[in-house]
């Protein structure tokens, strides 16, 4: 089964400074999906950003991008430009293709922005 | 567009009782999962529905069930309620199958067995 590490489990960053959240998981498929999701507060799931393993470039939404090592094993999530809307619990998350492990989560980073 | 919806928002049970919950999803989606979240195990895949039809089942005890109905709403029930069924329940729809699209979750439902 996959597993997906978030090794952070509260993070805090001044308004307007950058952050980066961790991620590594583990798999042994050469060809998946993963992506960071956002739960305000208000706990609707908003999906940030996807990357698809086949793809090199990292992507990119905004103020959020990710660093993906592949071979590392390593999907970080960097946010510029903090605001108070980013607070959050974020989610990384893996997904190859189905069977029981689905759409597989880690454990969550509590993001705190101080004003 | 409106959203996907949850209902109920809350819900109160009694252990050995049974739940059915419901989900709509975004008009046009067709492809519905469910996801139980709770403080110790996280977020955890419950099963995954497209086109009436059950794609993939998480590694839950088979008294979660569902279906998915020709309107694309979804039903997920639980029965013989236990402690520890007490969580989140959260649906997400998306429009092809897989869980590879962009998901749009509901607001959840909270289930609380006592």
């Amino acid at each position: 089964a996959q597993t997906v590490t978030q090794s952070q489990p509260e993070m805090s960053v001044q308004e307007a400074e950058t952050v980066t959240l961790s991620c590594t998981y583990d798999t042994s498929e050469s060809d998946y999906y993963l992506f960071w999701y956002k739960q305000p507060p208000s706990r609707q799931m908003i999906l940030v950003i996807r990357q698809e393993a086949y793809k090199q470039q990292n992507a990119t939404e905004n103020r959020f991008s990710v660093n993906f090592q592949k071979a590392a094993k390593s999907f970080s999530l960097k946010i510029s430009d903090s605001q108070l809307g980013d607070a959050a619990m974020y989610f990384c998350a893996y997904y190859s293709g189905g069977g029981a492990d689905g759409l597989t989560f880690g454990k969550g980073t509590h993001l705190i922005i101080q004003p | 567009k409106a959203g996907v919806t949850q209902t109920p928002r809350y819900l109160i049970k009694t252990r050995g009782q049974q739940v059915t919950l419901s989900c709509s999803p975004i008009s046009g989606h067709r492809s519905v999962s469910w996801y139980q979240q709770t403080p110790g195990q996280g977020l955890q895949f419950l099963f995954e529905y497209f086109s009436e039809t059950q794609r993939n089942k998480g590694n839950f005890p088979g008294r979660f069930s569902g279906r998915q109905f020709s309107n694309s709403r979804s039903e997920m029930n639980v029965s013989t309620l236990e402690l520890g069924d007490s969580a989140l329940y959260l649906c997400a729809s998306s429009q092809d199958q897989g869980l590879n699209s962009p998901l749009h979750f509901g607001n959840g439902t909270r289930l609380t067995v006592t």
